[in-house]
C-alpha cells in the first residue's frame, strides 16, 4: 500500500524554524518527483516546492523562496522541507505529495499532512 | 503564473442528480506534446485530497465512472452523472502544464440539498 506520512509540524513563534519530514512506503520514492503543498485553515491548496528524483532540481513558490528548502534522502525513502523565518501566513497543513511518472510529472498521491502553526 | 478560476464555488445538489464544475485557465494548458495537463482532485472534510482525473479526462484507478472530465485549451469541466452522498466535499482543478508553480483553482464545495 502506498503511504506518505508527514511529521515535524507544531507550534512555532514568528521567525522560528521547523523541519518537516515525509516518509514514503509501498513504493520506491527515488523514482518519483515529490512536492510539498500547503493548505491554510479554511482555504484552498497552494503548491510550495518540488524536487526531482536525484535531488538535483528544486523549484519553489515565490511566497517561500529563500525561506524554505526542500531536500530528500533516497536511502531513507524520505523527503524534507526546512521552513525558516516563519510568518503567521505560513500557518497551514503541509502535505507531502508524489508525482506520477511521466514526461510532465503530475501530483497523483497525497499524505495526510502535518500542521504548522505560527503564533506568538 | 497561470490563474485557475472555478465556478461555481458552491454547488448544492440533490442525490441522484447530475453536477458540473467549470475550470478556466488564464492561458492555454496545451503543452508542446499536445497534452493538456489538467487534473481534478476531491477533498472530503478532514481528509487529504485525492486525485480523480488527470490529463483532462483520464480517471484514476478506483474512481467511479460517474465522474468524467472534458475540455481543452483554457476551458475544462468535471461532471458527475449522478451525485452520491460520498461525493460531498471540495473539488479542485490543478494545472501542471506551466510549472513552476503548479496552480490550483479556488475549490468548489459540493453539498447535498
Amino acid at each position: 500500500e502506498v503511504q506518505l506520512v508527514e511529521s515535524g509540524g507544531g507550534l512555532v513563534q514568528p521567525g522560528g524554524s521547523l523541519r518537516l519530514s515525509c516518509a514514503a512506503s509501498g513504493f520506491t520514492s527515488s523514482n518519483y518527483w515529490m512536492s510539498w503543498v500547503r493548505q491554510a485553515p479554511g482555504k484552498g491548496l497552494e503548491w510550495v516546492a518540488n524536487i526531482n528524483q536525484e535531488g538535483s532540481e528544486k523549484y519553489y513558490a515565490d511566497s517561500v523562496r529563500g525561506r524554505f528548502t526542500i531536500s530528500r534522502d533516497n536511502a531513507k525513502n524520505s523527503v524534507y522541507l526546512q521552513v525558516n523565518s516563519l510568518r503567521a501566513e505560513d500557518t497551514a497543513v503541509y502535505y507531502c505529495a508524489r508525482h506520477a511518472s511521466g514526461f510532465r510529472p503530475q501530483i497523483d498521491f497525497w499524505g495526510q499532512g502535518t500542521v504548522v502553526t505560527v503564533s506568538s | 503564473d497561470v490563474v485557475m478560476t472555478q465556478s461555481p464555488l458552491s454547488l448544492p445538489v440533490t442525490l441522484g442528480q447530475p453536477a458540473s464544475i467549470s475550470c478556466r485557465s488564464s492561458q492555454s494548458l496545451v503543452f508542446s506534446d499536445g497534452n493538456n495537463y489538467l487534473n481534478w482532485f476531491h477533498q472530503r472534510p478532514g481528509q487529504s485530497p485525492r486525485r480523480l482525473i488527470y490529463q483532462v479526462s483520464n480517471r484514476d484507478s478506483g474512481v467511479p465512472d460517474r465522474f468524467s472530465g472534458s475540455g481543452s485549451g483554457t476551458d475544462f469541466t468535471l461532471k458527475i452523472s449522478r451525485v452520491e452522498a460520498e461525493d460531498v466535499g471540495v473539488y479542485y482543478c490543478m494545472q501542471g502544464t506551466h510549472w513552476p508553480p503548479y496552480t490550483f483553482g479556488q475549490g468548489t464545495k459540493l453539498e447535498i440539498k
